[in-house]
């Protein structure tokens, strides 16, 4: 099945900068990655999405590219804010459809 | 529009015995999965309902059995209850049919502890 890998495991960064999260997967015919945000004690946010037809895709500081021959996909967090402090998820469809997530990145910004 | 809500927020059971988890999805959301989340990991995929009927599974056991009602709302059950069952059940919900393919939009979850 799908097998999805997500580095790095936590990110501190000083507000204003760029945070980067990596993210491979193991099966070709994936074809859906969303990213997700999750804060404590709360569920996972969708905060955007990229479908294997796109290589890149922009919503105001938030930025995810995807590199399908190498299998893996990036979310990039431009001018960080304390508010961006959270975990957040890759996943990707396996070949039956359904979304595996990575095992997440603690970000901390710190003003 | 009114978001997904799970019920209840917590709840503290005794090995062996039964949960039943309530979940309402997203107005106008015909798809229903669920997901149980171990402290520190991320969301493993349980299955998904649409159209009332179960749509994939993961890799869990029987003992965990869903149901998908006519408004789409859905309950998780789990019978025979161990302890590796506490954590953190997430519902979500998804505009479309298909596995995977769509948006799914994630409730606040519900905190199972099973002592």
């Amino acid at each position: 099945g799908e097998n999805v890998e997500q580095h790095p495991s936590t990110l501190s960064v000083q507000e204003g900068d760029s945070a980067v999260i990596k993210c491979t997967y193991s099966d070709s015919a994936s074809n859906y990655f969303p990213w997700y945000k999750q804060e404590l004690g709360k569920g996972p946010q969708l905060i955007i999405d990229i479908r294997s037809n796109v290589g890149e895709k922009k919503d105001q500081r938030i930025a995810v590219t995807l590199n399908k021959t190498a299998k893996h996909f990036s979310l990039h967090i431009t001018e960080t804010q304390p508010e961006d402090s959270a975990v957040y998820f890759c996943a990707a469809t396996d070949s039956w459809g359904k979304l595996q997530f990575g095992a997440g990145t603690q970000v901390v910004v710190t003003p | 529009e009114t978001g997904v809500t799970q019920s209840p927020t917590h709840l503290i059971k005794t090995r062996g015995q039964q949960v039943t988890l309530r979940c309402s999805s997203q107005s106008g959301h015909n798809t229903v999965s669920w997901y149980q989340q171990a402290l520190g990991q991320g969301p493993q995929f349980i299955f998904q309902y649409y159209r009332e009927e179960e749509n994939g599974r993961g890799n869990f056991p029987p003992r965990f059995s869903g149901l998908q009602f006519p408004n789409y709302s859905s309950e998780l059950n789990v019978n025979a209850l161990e302890l590796d069952d506490s954590a953190l059940y997430l519902c979500a919900s998804s505009p479309r049919g298909g596995l995977g393919l769509y948006e799914q939009y994630f409730g606040p979850g519900t905190r199972l502890t099973v002592t």
